[in-house]
């Protein structure tokens, strides 16, 4: 069965600082990873997708197989940053269906 | 514009009775999902479509059903409600190719009291 675990619930951290969403998955086969956020009072959206290998609004994520995880990076976190974050999972099938973990809350300070 | 579309955004209603959730989408996907999401937790999926007059159900069991008549349309119905159902649900569309994006709708938060 796949997993996503995301073990910060809550993560707090002042502008300009870094920051690193933490993402693990458990998985057999080769995964496909995706961070979705939501900011307040809109619509959950995608961030990114670990095949593109893009950065979004200054942010990163890498797939790192050997230690099965997906965490997203930014370098210098901004207020408009403050949002909901979700990893998700899709396991290897063309049907779409997504694995969610349980998000993080990330608050920038100013 | 395309979109995807939820009806209503919220709803109030008391034990027992019949509700159904809308969802359309005008971006031409043939997939479409249905997740619940309680507040602050994550989303599981409870319904899933691949296209018309296909319906299959998710992880999360649910006593809803869904119909997929038309392609744009995504209705998702409890036949008696109960405060157990209290959640936000979310509708969400995606083509049809292989690890794409999904689009989600803005949610529908029902209450039964």
């Amino acid at each position: 069965a796949q997993r996503v675990t995301q073990p910060e619930k809550l993560l707090s951290v002042f502008k300009g600082a870094p920051v690193e969403l933490k993402c693990n998955y458990s998985y057999s086969g080769s995964p496909e990873l995706f961070w979705y956020v939501q900011y307040s009072r809109q619509r959950l959206q995608l961030l990114l997708r670990h095949i593109s290998r893009e950065s979004i609004k200054g942010f990163t994520a890498d797939l790192n197989k050997g230690e099965t995880s997906f965490h997203l990076k930014k370098p210098f976190a901004q207020e408009e940053d403050s949002a909901m974050y979700y990893c998700a999972l899709l396991g290897g099938t063309s049907y779409g269906k997504l694995t969610f973990g349980q998000g993080t809350i990330l608050t920038v300070h100013p | 514009e395309a979109d995807i579309y939820q009806t209503p955004r919220y709803l109030v209603i008391g034990t027992g009775k019949k509700i159904t959730l809308e969802c359309s989408q005008t971006m031409g996907h043939d997939k479409m999902y249905w997740y619940q999401q309680d507040p602050g937790m994550e989303l599981h999926l409870i319904h899933y479509s691949y296209g018309v007059n296909s319906t299959e159900k998710g992880d999360l069991s649910s006593e809803s059903t869904v119909s997929r008549i038309r392609t744009e349309h995504f209705p998702l119905t409890l036949e008696s409600a109960r405060p157990s159902h209290t959640s936000q649900y979310l509708c969400a569309s995606s083509d049809d190719l292989a690890g794409t994006e999904q689009y989600f709708g803005p949610g529908t938060r029902l209450t039964v009291t």
